[in-house]
């Protein structure tokens, strides 16, 4: 069964709202999680790494005053896409690594925004 | 710095032909290196990874691929296509940083299976 929770699966939001997507890790602690943003038939771009306890760090291009991320605990990371614009229509999909017999990433369900 | 480099873009089969799609890598060290299958307007599924251990590797679904380090390539195969293997595969390297492991996707690879 599915190790990270991703919610909603899918969001219609009015231009100038504001969305919040929540990722959960279901049995396991991640004290990092990362954020992936996957446009139509093009690959998965990775747009922060959300740390618990501290800042995200976000990669070049990506504004974080946009995208508010926040770890509130060791289990949950939520990303708000904030004023969104139909140009934040995207895939957002979030991913946790587990430590164990090496470190696997697992991946949330993604959630298809669109944004009217 | 990593990067992944998918070679093609689309690939076409025949059911019960062989499928291969080809990965290419840069990594500054060791790599762990994945491939991952994606069906339209669903989530990523792991097929395979390697992390250093044997050079073949064995995935789900009949899927395999070899790590070459000569060669700096990752392809994955799979002796004969079924109609469900149609999909978007995505080769991954990981980027370690300070925060923990961030993966670093290839393009992506359509997969497209005719009967």
């Amino acid at each position: 069964g599915a190790v990270v929770s991703q919610h909603p699966s899918r969001v219609i939001c009015k231009s100038g709202t504001s969305v919040k997507i929540e990722c959960r890790s279901l049995d396991f602690q991640a004290t990092t999680m990362f954020w992936y943003r996957q446009f139509p038939k093009q690959s998965l771009m990775l747009m922060a790494t959300s740390n618990e306890g501290s800042k995200a760090t976000y990669e070049q291009g990506v504004e974080k005053d946009k995208f508010l991320i926040n770890h509130a605990s060791l289990t949950l990371s939520t990303l708000t896409v904030t004023s969104a614009h139909p140009e934040d229509s995207s895939f957002y999909i979030c991913s946790a690594p587990r430590q164990g017999r090496g470190t696997e990433a697992f991946f949330g369900q993604g959630t298809r925004l669109t944004v009217v | 710095a990593q990067s992944v480099t998918q070679l093609d873009s689309h690939v076409s089969v025949s059911e019960g032909t062989p499928v291969l799609l080809r990965c290419n890598y840069s990594s500054s060290y060791s790599p762990s290196l994945f491939w991952y299958v994606q069906h339209p307007n669903k989530g990523l599924q792991l097929l395979l990874k390697y992390t250093s251990a044997a050079t073949l590797v064995k995935g789900i679904n009949g899927f395999e691929a070899e790590f070459k380090k000569s060669e700096t390539s990752f392809h994955l195969t799979k002796p004969s296509a079924h109609m469900s293997d149609a999909a978007e595969y995505f080769c991954v390297v990981s980027l370690l940083n300070q925060a923990g492991t961030a993966l670093i996707f290839g393009k992506g690879t359509t997969l497209s299976v005719s009967s």
